[in-house]
């Protein structure tokens, strides 16, 4: 256990729905991230909130929403997904976006298939 | 692009063996980072070498890192079952935070 818990673990929607996955941190972190990982492909950075607020976007669609409450909780709003957005989501931790040197702390992550 | 990638992209070794992954990378970085990931679970964190650091060791790992090449390796020593895992460098380049970059890992399987 990494302290980093997600909800669902598993998720199956179809391209109308709506549907949020939730993180929830119990590290007293200040910076939380959004992961996407697909298939044969690297993980990509979806977002970035430090201290409740966001300092990354990177290039997102806005079919993927973001809402970060407080500093221990994140979600990802989902709507009018794609079959291409099937993938694993990852969220991490960190004690500060400090400018380097720190260790990210994952959750077991939301294993999301769009029909 | 692709800041971090690993070599090779899958590793399959008898239990016992030392397993070596390397990573290279293309700008200039504040740290590097190694992550192991099991079949469908999250990341966790192995080691973390500074960019003023040339090894580091921590039980049965291993990592160098060359920022003349601008690469890395992790060795694994007296490989265990428990070790096949996915294998992934991260870098951060320290300029915008604690940004990672990542590679897409070497897939590592240790026959018993």
């Amino acid at each position: 256990e990494t302290g980093v818990t997600q909800t669902p673990r598993h998720l199956v929607m179809g391209m109308t729905n709506k549907k949020s996955l939730k993180c929830e941190q119990h590290l007293g972190h200040n910076a939380m991230y959004w992961y996407k990982q697909s298939a044969k492909k690297p993980l990509e950075l979806m977002f970035v909130y430090n201290f409740k607020e966001q300092t990354e976007n990177n290039s997102v669609p806005s079919r993927f929403s973001p809402e970060c409450p407080n500093s221990s909780h994140l979600f990802l709003h989902l709507h009018t997904l794609q079959p291409e957005d099937s993938a694993l989501y990852l969220c991490a931790s960190s004690p500060l976006l400090s400018g380097g040197g720190e260790t990210q702390y994952f959750g077991p992550g939301t294993r999301l298939l769009v029909l | 692009s692709q800041q971090g990638e690993e070599d090779p992209q899958a590793l399959s070794i008898q239990e016992g063996e030392n397993a070596t992954m390397n990573c290279s990378y293309k700008t200039s970085i504040n740290n590097l980072q190694w992550y192991r990931q099991n079949s469908g679970r999250g990341l966790v964190h192995l080691i973390l070498i500074r960019s003023n650091e040339r090894e580091k060791h921590s039980g049965r790992l291993r990592v160098t890192l060359d920022t003349s090449k601008k690469s890395s390796s992790l060795l694994i020593t007296a490989s265990r079952a428990a070790d096949t895992a996915s294998y992934f460098c991260a870098t951060d380049r320290g300029n915008a935070g604690n940004m990672l970059t990542f590679g897409g890992g070497t897939r590592l399987m240790v026959k018993p």
